[in-house]
């Protein structure tokens, strides 16, 4: 399964636009991009998925370059309630089974009043 | 919609103990894994369940055992419980044949070995 790289933690102030970026150097040609949130004590929280280019839903934008080598996951405005650990994972359908997940580290975004 | 619940939120148990949890997935999904979150790290994944069988596994020994029932839900065995098993275990659920797989997190349960 494909490494991730993340910063370990970032800091941001309420209302600003955060963006966490994830490097995928080994990422194969059957990976998804997914991120998901984590609150302490809490599951993780599925945010965003994509293959390529860019995907937006209601809470976040995901850009990934051609190249899929790395992803950058967007937080518009972000407020007190997004301080959080978030983290970026690789990964696909293999023909050996299903898929399973590799967590890293995340990045712990800290939200400031 | 349901999504994925785990009972019970919070156990306590003693080293050599035995415990089981329980996972119940999301509505319309038919594969369950299973990950263990020590206090400050990442989930790291146990195993997976699909039409009842064990499809994948992590680095975890046999002490950690699993089963799906065929209304698709989970069980979560852990023997002879070390202190290092105090972690939190989450089940996640995702629909087999979905070409992203995505998996969906329940909430967890809390395990503190003495």
């Amino acid at each position: 399964l494909a490494k991730t790289t993340q910063p370990i933690s970032m800091d941001s102030y309420e209302g600003q636009e955060v963006n966490i970026t994830c490097s995928h150097n080994n990422i194969a040609t059957n990976d998804y991009i997914t991120w998901y949130q984590q609150f302490p004590s809490q599951g993780p929280r599925f945010i965003i998925q994509g293959y390529k280019t860019k995907v937006t839903n209601e809470v976040a934008s995901l850009f990934i370059p051609a190249d899929r080598k790395s992803s950058t996951l967007s937080l518009p405005r972000v407020s007190l309630s997004d301080t959080a650990v978030y983290y970026c994972l690789v990964g696909g359908v293999y023909d050996t089974g299903r898929r399973a997940l590799t967590f890293g580290s995340g990045t712990r975004l800290q939200v400031q009043p | 919609d349901a999504g994925v619940t785990q009972s019970p939120t919070h156990l306590i148990k003693t080293r050599g103990q035995q415990v089981t949890l329980r996972c119940s997935p999301k509505s319309g999904h038919d594969t369950v894994s299973w990950y263990q979150q020590a206090l400050g790290q990442g989930p790291q994944f146990i195993f997976q369940y699909y039409e009842e069988e064990e499809r994948q596994r992590g680095n975890f020994p046999d002490r950690f055992s699993g089963h799906q029932f065929p209304n698709y839900s989970s069980e979560l065995n852990v023997n002879a419980l070390w202190l290092g098993d105090s972690a939190l275990y989450l089940c996640a659920s995702s629909l087999a044949g979905d070409k992203q797989e995505t998996q969906y997190f329940g909430p967890g349960t809390r395990l503190l070995v003495l």
